[in-house]
């Protein structure tokens, strides 16, 4: 069975304060690998998707990254419109579900 | 905006009661996705339609139920419902089969007292 890990659970920066937010995963077959953001009480947002070890995508302050058992969500000078839930999903070969981590929960202080 | 809509946003019921979730996806978008938001679970994956037909079930349970209509809505229909059953209720669309990206709605939180 798929399995999503993400830490930490909580975080809280200073803005401007950069850091990375990490997410371990356990599939047979990766067939890709997702970020969402999401606010207090709505939909999750989409991020990125990373298929394959070694990619990376950036939008404006965020970063993904991906390995063979992990990726990573790295913010660079984060502002207080940046705090959210941050999740990661993956997606499996033969399968089309996406199986989701519980989050990191960001919290930007002014 | 995601392009996803879904009523009501908010529903409030008595246990052993039945209700139904709406949700209509993005324009051109076949697949619709249902997910169960919990406070101490993550999202969980309920059930597939593609094009009307179901394609992948997760833990729903057998109270559960949902259907693609031929204009592509879909419904969630819960029933017998129990106190565990409060959660956010979230649709998904994707253009495919294949899931490339998926786009949220806003969600319906159902409260069962």
């Amino acid at each position: 069975e798929d399995q999503v890990t993400q830490s930490p659970e909580a975080l809280r920066l200073q803005e401007g304060e950069s850091s990375s937010l990490n997410c371990s995963y356990t599939v047979s077959g990766l067939r890709g690998l997702f970020w969402y953001r999401q606010d207090p009480g709505k939909g999750p947002e989409f991020l990125f998707t990373l298929y394959s070890a070694g990619e990376e995508k950036e939008k404006e302050r965020l970063k993904a990254t991906l390995t063979k058992k992990e990726s990573f969500l790295h913010i660079t000078a984060p502002k207080p419109e940046d705090s959210a839930t941050y999740l990661c999903a993956v997606l499996d070969f033969g399968n089309e579900k996406l199986t989701f981590g519980t989050g990191t929960r960001l919290t930007i202080i002014p | 905006d995601s392009g996803v809509t879904q009523t009501p946003k908010h529903l409030i019921t008595a246990t052993g009661q039945r209700v139904t979730l709406r949700c209509s996806p993005r324009s051109g978008d076949l697949s619709v996705y249902w997910y169960q938001q919990s406070l101490d679970q993550g999202l969980q994956f309920l059930i597939q339609y593609y094009n009307g037909e179901e394609r992948a079930k997760g833990n729903i349970l057998e109270r559960f139920s949902a259907q693609q209509f031929p204009d592509l809505h879909s419904e969630l229909n819960l029933s017998s419902l129990e106190l565990g059953d409060s959660a956010l209720y979230f649709c998904a669309s994707s253009p495919r089969l294949e899931l490339a990206e998926a786009f949220f709605g806003q969600g319906t939180r159902l409260t069962v007292v």
